[in-house]
């Protein structure tokens, strides 16, 4: 256990649908971020959060809305998805963001499936 | 912005035997070059981690090198064994700004018994 925890773990959801992916982090970090992880592709950046700013926001679309009401939490709130956008979820946290290279520590993704 | 590629997409090596994975990045100031285990069904596990003020780095059977005139870094393996068979991705970073890592596109390490 790396100490980031995510929920729901699998996720189905149709394209008029609103849900949310929680992620949970044990580590006392400032830090998290949101990547997106699709078949053949790198892991993408989505978002960066330093001690509960949004310091980056990588053009991901609108349907896309995170929240980080504290240090220790990291939503993301999913609105009329696009089957395109399945793929898995990962959070990630690292001690801080930005000034020095941080090592991030990843959760175990939500498998996201949009029909 | 950072361009990291990764090769090969796939290495299949017998058990026993050492893998090599090699990445490349574009931006010299890219100081933090971390590699990651991702086994099925669970996150990325960060195995080692090398900084641009060293050229190599060792944990056991585990090793990675960095060569910064080059702009290119490798992961080393020895003595593979089968629970090492996983994606393996590599990552840059500039520590300056506030970006998260850039990831290379991942190497399937399969370990034939």
């Amino acid at each position: 256990e790396t100490g980031v925890t995510q929920t729901p773990r699998h996720l189905v959801m149709g394209m008029t649908n609103k849900k949310s992916l929680k992620c949970e982090q044990h580590l006392g970090h400032n830090a998290m971020y949101w990547y997106k992880q699709s078949a053949k592709k790198p892991l993408e950046l989505m978002f960066v959060y330093s001690l509960e700013e949004r310091v980056e926001n990588n053009s991901v679309p609108s349907r896309f809305s995170p929240e980080c009401p504290n240090s220790s939490h990291l939503f993301l709130h999913l609105h009329t998805l696009q089957p395109e956008d399945s793929a898995l979820y990962l959070c990630a946290s690292s001690q801080d963001a930005g000034g020095r290279a941080e090592t991030q520590y990843f959760g175990p993704g939500t498998r996201l499936l949009v029909l | 912005g950072e361009n990291v590629e990764q090769h090969p997409s796939t290495l299949s090596v017998q058990e026993g035997d050492s893998a090599v994975i090699k990445c490349t990045y574009s931006d010299s100031a890219s100081n933090y070059f971390p590699w990651y285990k991702q086994e099925l069904g669970k996150g990325p596990q960060l195995i080692i981690d090398i900084r641009s003020n060293v050229g190599e780095k060792k944990d056991q059977r585990i090793a990675v090198t960095l060569n910064k005139t080059a702009k290119h870094f490798s992961l080393h393996i020895t003595e593979t064994q089968p629970e090492d068979s996983a994606v393996y991705f590599c990552a840059a970073m500039n520590g300056q700004g506030a970006d998260g890592l850039t990831f290379g596109k991942g190497t399937h390490l399969i370990i034939q018994p």
